[in-house]
């Protein structure tokens, strides 16, 4: 399997733009999670899903923020409008319940978002 | 409120030695524990995982004990190598068995040759 696959790898946006960033997880995994990281705050929970259904979106910063699971292969996250402050890495990461011996969670190689 | 503390300065040691990161803990019963490794400009990486009722866990160069009642895991490497620098990351479920693990903000590691 490919593991998790995000995009963009990078992407640089003007304050006020809507920024999309999308996720395929890996094939067969049940849960989705899209965390953000900073220095300042580490690793971060922003949403998760499971069976493409959210199931808690208490991470999400602002009403700015939103994501989608349309099917079980794709995900996205959006801000819209972007501000400086969101400037972070975003990490899409994804698991399988079926393991008895807890969740291994798989990141993708996140999305490095700059907002000037 | 529930933390997750692991050392924020940086490990310095040199090439052969074993290091030693802490993974404390205040206010979580978890079921498990997983260490990750994170390399700069990359996701985190899946290590080890232990479990509340195991005290040690090996693979390979790499040990982790978890003390419930020191509320606390330790992670080893030995005879590490420059190749071992890297953050790492411990990681708790947030409630006894659950499948959402909450992160630590991680310990750099620094193997000097």
């Amino acid at each position: 399997d490919a593991g998790v696959i995000q995009s963009p790898r990078h992407e640089v946006t003007e304050m006020g733009q809507e920024v999309t960033l999308r996720c395929k997880p890996i094939s067969g995994h049940d849960y989705l999670f899209w965390y953000r990281q900073t220095m300042m705050r580490g690793l971060e929970l922003l949403i998760y899903f499971n069976n493409n259904v959210p199931i808690d979106d208490s991470g999400m910063p602002e009403d700015r923020f939103s994501a989608k699971m349309p099917n079980a292969s794709f995900s996205t996250l959006k801000i819209q409008p972007s501000e400086p402050r969101d400037s972070a890495v975003y990490f899409c990461a994804s698991s399988f319940s079926g393991r008895t011996s807890g969740n291994t969670i798989y990141f993708g190689e996140g999305s490095w978002l700059t907002v000037v | 409120s529930q933390k997750i503390e692991q050392n924020s300065e940086a490990l310095n040691i040199q090439e052969g030695k074993t290091a030693t990161l802490t993974c404390n803990y205040t206010n979580y019963s978890p079921a498990y524990l997983q260490w990750y490794r994170q390399d700069p400009g990359r996701g985190p990486v899946f290590l080890l995982l232990i479990r509340e009722n195991e005290k040690e866990k090996r693979k390979e160069r790499l040990k982790v004990t978890f003390d419930t009642t020191l509320k606390q895991s330790l992670f080893h490497i030995t005879a590490s190598q420059p190749a071992d620098s890297a953050t790492y990351l411990c990681a708790l479920d947030s409630t006894g068995g659950s499948y959402i693990p909450t992160f630590g903000r991680g310990t750099s590691l620094i193997v000097h040759p």
